[in-house]
């Protein structure tokens, strides 16, 4: 199946610092990818639908202004967390779907620690 | 209406069991149907996924049972093994956009 990767694959940092969290499509091109959060045994909540060439889709309650999302080409869409706290701390993990678009590939996730 | 409702939240059968986990939706927009499989520090994989014009799909030790009518479908991991211990989410999708909404998640354990 296709790889999805995500960079890193964990991340520390300060509170009020920004951090910046990559998720590629290795074998194909997504001109849509997802980027989600889980908190330690709870399911994965949709934050917002990365788009190529256009401004992504927050859900209902994502602060647009906290989670900024750029889909710079075809196969990288980054997600940065500004002015982490200690509440943003979290699993987050990226999809992508693939030529099908009804198969959606994870990435392995990256999991943020804000201190 | 976009819930899809799971259970049991966590299961513990013996090597060799049949674990079922079960989830139940309302919105009968969705249009396929897919298990993932969540190890701890993981992201999910795909294990296994139905249409709603089938009633089981088989792949390997894992089956899907489907029932349009209760809008119901559940999980059967034959022969369970410990290395099936894994969190395991059902979730569900419509044909625009691919979202994806997830169940709340099952955490299994096989013990020997």
């Amino acid at each position: 199946g296709a790889v999805v990767s995500q960079h890193p694959s964990w991340v520390i940092c300060k509170s009020g610092t920004s951090v910046k969290i990559e998720c590629r499509s290795l074998d194909f091109q997504a001109t849509t990818m997802f980027w989600y959060r889980q908190f330690p045994k709870q399911s994965l909540m949709l934050m917002a639908t990365s788009n190529e060439g256009s401004k992504a889709t927050y859900e209902q309650g994502v602060e647009k202004d906290k989670f900024l999302i750029n889909h710079a080409s075809l196969t990288l869409s980054t997600l940065t967390v500004t002015s982490a706290h200690p509440e943003d701390s979290s699993f987050y993990i990226c999809s992508a779907p693939g030529q099908g678009h009804n198969e959606q590939f994870f990435g392995p996730g990256t999991r943020l620690t804000v201190l | 209406q976009q819930q899809v409702k799971q259970s049991p939240q966590s299961l513990i059968v013996q090597k060799g069991g049949i674990p079922i986990i079960n989830c139940a939706y309302e919105n009968t927009a969705f249009d396929y149907f897919p298990w993932y499989q969540q190890f701890p520090g993981k992201g999910p994989a795909l294990l296994i996924a139905i249409r709603p014009d089938v009633s089981e799909k088989k792949e390997g030790r894992f089956t899907i049972s489907f029932n349009k009518s209760a809008k119901q479908f559940s999980l059967h991991i034959m022969d369970s093994q410990p290395g099936d211990s894994a969190t395991y989410f059902c979730a569900a999708h419509t044909g625009g956009g691919n979202k994806l909404t997830f169940g709340t998640g099952t955490q299994l354990k096989v013990e020997l």
